[in-house]
């Protein structure tokens, strides 16, 4: 079966624009999480959902949001980017607590 | 807060050689711990999910342990490949929530 489709794979914004990536997870997934990786840091957790429900959130300022549909596919949102905003984005499928399918990831350059 | 820590952060090995690796995490409220394998260029890939005390997977050449009581957990690679080349990610799951606490992996580069 398909795995999880993150789009696009690249992305080039400028300094208060905003963005939108999206994920597609795997079928009969229902949690969708979204994680952060910068230089020298490990992933950092972004928020959770399930069944078009946030359940959990990191710790991250209120310019990230997200959203979940009802047929799974989440999309995350960054408003008035910052350049500290430039890192890869992943998203990962799993049916409740069981392992993680993670997607390719989307790039995202502020400058 | 849920720190999750791993050792060493890279290391250089030669083909054939076996190698281990910790994960420390907080062992209270503690629900499941996750190994994942993250190549360049690709998606982390999951390895192991581990929820027993005790508890020890084994995936070809890699196994890992658990030990819920300490928090940490050990990953084990038996005679190194250079295709064994990645980032090891272990990540922490605590009850009640499904927030995933991931460490900052541990880079392995395979010499041949």
């Amino acid at each position: 079966k398909a795995g999880v489709t993150q789009t696009p794979r690249y992305l080039i914004k400028t300094r208060g624009q905003q963005v939108t990536l999206s994920c597609s997870p795997i079928s009969g997934h229902r949690s969708v999480s979204w994680y952060q990786q910068t230089p020298g840091q490990g992933l950092q957790f972004l928020f959770e959902y399930f069944s078009e429900t946030q359940r959990n959130k990191g710790n991250f300022p209120g310019r990230f949001s997200g959203r979940q549909f009802s047929n799974s596919r989440s999309e995350m949102n960054v408003s008035t980017l910052e350049l500290g905003d430039s890192a890869l984005y992943l998203c990962a499928s799993s049916l409740s607590g069981a392992m993680a399918f993670f997607g390719q990831g989307t790039r995202l350059t502020v400058v | 807060i849920l720190n999750v820590e791993q050792s060493p952060q890279s290391l250089h090995v030669q083909e054939g050689d076996s190698t281990n690796f910790t994960c420390s995490f907080p062992s209270s409220n503690f629900y499941a711990l996750h190994w994942y394998r993250w190549e360049t260029a690709k998606s982390p890939e999951a390895l192991f999910v581990m929820t027993l005390n005790g508890d020890e997977k084994k995936k070809g050449r890699i196994s890992a342990t658990l030990n819920t009581k300490e928090g940490y957990s050990y990953l084990y690679i038996k005679g190194s490949q250079p295709e064994d080349s990645a980032t090891y990610l272990c990540a922490s799951l605590q009850g009640g929530s499904e927030k995933l606490v991931f460490g900052k992996g541990m880079k392995l580069t395979v010499n041949p």
